[in-house]
């Protein structure tokens, strides 16, 4: 069961920019750092940004993150067709002693 | 290059047990604490377990405590899960991946189905 709420979809035609929202709670977003994972279709999830807003190497800087109380953000800038994909949000649940991924949001480019 | 390559996946029945392996290359792999996270069939991720280091913390989902168990190997570079009393509801993609605060590096997964 997710705990870390996001929309189920967004979209934007090329060039366009997006912004997914991840809403949680005290226990995870609210005292722990935030992880945004992209899937494209048919692969496993890759690491997009890490501690809420750094990206890893090799990630273009049209992605990054934000976090503000106890929900997070990433923005899509200058949309590219290969950016459709799922993004999930994540982060430590210290209530749950485990993990919490968001329930994903499918970007879609119109 | 670090890479991570899951293993043991396939068809079992409901009540059933699978073991499933992650074998680690391209890192130290004793450096860092390692999870499974699974995918339902075109359902979101969900966090299964997490090892430690040393193997002296070690979390699961309520989904699967009591039913599963993780485990490592070191000296082997592997990561292990032990499936037990399989449902239904436990067929998904497994993944493997490597952790630091976030999830840094995933394996390709292993399918899991439970299904009479």
């Amino acid at each position: 069961q997710s705990v870390l709420t996001q929309p189920p979809s967004a979209s934007g035609t090329p060039g366009q920019s997006v912004t997914i929202s991840c809403s949680g709670g005290s226990s995870n977003i609210g005292s722990n750092t935030v992880s945004w994972y992209q899937q494209l279709p048919g692969t496993a999830p890759k690491l997009l940004i890490f501690i809420n807003n750094q990206r890893p190497s090799g990630v273009p800087d049209r992605f990054s993150g934000s976090k503000s109380g106890t929900s997070a953000s990433l923005a899509i800038s200058g949309l590219q067709s290969d950016d459709e994909a799922d993004f999930y949000c994540a982060a430590w649940d210290d209530s749950l002693n485990g993990y919490v991924f968001g329930t994903g949001t499918k970007v879609t480019v119109l | 290059e670090v890479q991570l390559v899951e293993s043991g996946g396939g068809l079992v029945m409901p009540g059933g047990s699978l073991r499933l392996s992650c074998a680690a290359s391209g890192f130290s792999f004793s450096s860092y604490t390692m999870n499974w996270v699974r995918q339902a069939p075109g359902k979101g991720l969900e966090w299964v377990s997490l090892i430690s280091r040393g193997s002296d913390n070690i979390y699961y989902a309520d989904s699967v405590k009591g039913r599963f168990t993780i485990s490592r190997d070191n000296d082997k570079e592997s990561l292990y899960l032990q499936m037990d009393s399989l449902r239904a509801e436990d067929t998904a993609v497994y993944y493997c991946a490597r952790q630091y605060k976030f999830f840094d590096y995933w394996g390709q997964g292993v399918l899991v189905t439970v299904s009479s």
